[in-house]
């Protein structure tokens, strides 16, 4: 099965604290992709990350990286020095071969809130 | 990055009425189209999947003939939701790709749509 795991269901913090939302997925495919999307309250989705699975060099972007394992099938998220503005909701997800097409299968979603 | 835009950004539809949402790829052209739908508070569930010049093919449990996608050109689908129910109301979403050429390419996504029948 395809599946995106996100076991954190709500995290709060208080504004400058380092915090890692996590994600744990499920696939058969040996090439596959993973993403990170901000949800903000106005909707729309923020690409942020793509790594696909021959790549397992952590990123990092500003404040922003990701830790890929796949020993353990994790592709976590790291924000450092949180900012109210990185409140929104997270999804993590994976693209995978399913029924014969390419399809985005995304997790539960954390929902983050940076306190000031 | 490529622009989505989605609109309208909110509607408010009598029960029983159709509605209409259109998903534009601004600067690329989009060979395949994604419809996804979010309740509240919960993750995007994706609907159906189009592919430009050709019929949609919808997920296990989406009623195709309440859910109406076209998708005539390669930068533009549209979701229509007939005979729209209060049950009906979500938020939806669109997301669009080039699957020419290569093929690890993110999938771009709209604004949404705020559905609200009443």
């Amino acid at each position: 099965a395809q599946k995106v795991t996100q076991a954190q269901t709500e995290i709060s913090v208080v504004e400058k604290e380092d915090v890692t939302l996590d994600c744990v997925y499920e696939t058969r495919d040996t090439t596959y992709y993973l993403f990170w999307y901000k949800q903000p309250p106005s909707g729309e989705l923020v690409f942020l990350i793509r790594r696909n699975s021959f790549d397992e060099q952590n990123e990092i972007s500003g404040r922003y990286s990701w830790n890929f394992q796949k020993s353990t099938s994790s592709f976590n998220f790291t924000i450092t020095a949180s900012q109210v503005v990185d409140s929104a909701v997270y999804f993590c997800a994976l693209r995978a071969l399913i029924q014969g097409a390419q399809k985005l299968v995304f997790g539960q979603g954390t929902r983050l809130t940076i306190n000031p | 990055g490529a622009v989505v835009s989605q609109h309208p950004s909110r509607v408010i539809c009598k029960s029983g009425t159709s509605v209409k949402i259109e998903c534009r790829s601004l600067d690329f052209q989009a060979t395949t189209m994604f419809w996804y739908r979010q309740f509240p508070k919960q993750s995007l569930m994706l609907m159906a999947t189009s592919n430009e010049g050709s019929k949609a093919t919808y997920e296990q449990g989406v009623e195709k003939d309440k859910f109406l996608i076209n998708h005539a050109s390669l930068t533009l689908s549209t979701l229509t939701v007939t005979s729209a129910h209060p049950e009906d109301s979500s938020f939806y979403i669109c997301s669009a790709r080039n699957l020419r050429g290569t093929m690890n390419t993110e999938a771009f996504f709209g604004q949404g749509t705020r559905l609200t029948v009443v």
